[in-house]
């Protein structure tokens, strides 16, 4: 049972437009989400995170929205750059589960010069 | 500099070879984890430990140890290897959730094929 889904497996934009990224979850237990960027033979680094308690946080290009009613939340970059072209993941925990984070599938985007 | 190390980064082995992939991170982080990268499945978290001589399953423990005897270090033991644990494999630590994540930091990865 994924608790974390991407359902968009990639993404093309061109630069200069907006990218896009989405994430719904299941679990309403779930206090905090958070991005990663992923580049090809390269763990993971993290990108921006958001609590439950909020509804959007900036940094610089990258915004992450967050609908609880929805169990939804969303990444914008602004404008995109080719050397933005990488996976993303969302992942979310529950607070009291330090340490359990759970993933999504990933979305694999390119950003076209 | 600031990182987590695993070792080794490439690794081919055969059904029923026990193997230890290493995890050390200088961070003096709580927290440590392992995760699998597969196609299609995104990052699945296998075991996480909170701190030293405590560890926890994650979502898909099965078939793989962990032990965490010091803060820095948080081995990844497979007993008995089949060909369904090939795979990209994760270690990452964290200063833990205090008021928002901080977020895992994660290593380069370590390639995994079993024949």
């Amino acid at each position: 049972d994924q608790q974390v889904k991407q359902n968009s497996p990639s993404l093309s934009v061109q630069e200069g437009r907006i990218s896009i990224l989405n994430c719904d979850y299941t679990n309403s237990m779930f206090d905090y989400f958070l991005w990663y960027k992923k580049y090809p033979a390269e763990g993971p680094t993290f990108l921006i995170s958001i609590s439950s308690i909020k509804d959007k946080n900036e940094d610089g290009r990258f915004t992450v929205f967050l609908n609880k009613s929805a169990k939804h939340l969303s990444l914008h970059i602004v404008p995109s750059q080719p050397g933005d072209s990488a996976v993303y993941f969302c992942a979310a925990s529950e607070d009291n589960q330090g340490g359990k984070l759970i993933f999504g599938q990933g979305t694999e985007l390119s950003v076209k010069p | 500099e600031a990182q987590v190390t695993q070792n080794p980064r490439y690794l081919i082995t055969v059904t029923g070879k026990k193997l230890t992939v290493t995890c050390s991170q200088n961070m003096n982080h709580e927290y440590m984890s392992w995760y699998r990268q597969d196609p299609g499945l995104g990052l699945r978290q296998i075991y996480y430990s909170m701190n030293v001589e405590v560890t926890d399953k994650g979502d898909v423990p099965e078939g793989y140890k962990v032990s965490r005897k010091e803060k820095r270090n948080f081995p990844l033991i497979l007993e008995s290897p089949s060909p369904n644990q090939t795979s990209l494999y994760f270690c990452a630590s964290s200063l833990g959730y205090t008021g928002t994540p901080y977020g895992y930091t994660f290593g380069s990865g370590t390639r995994l094929t079993v024949v």
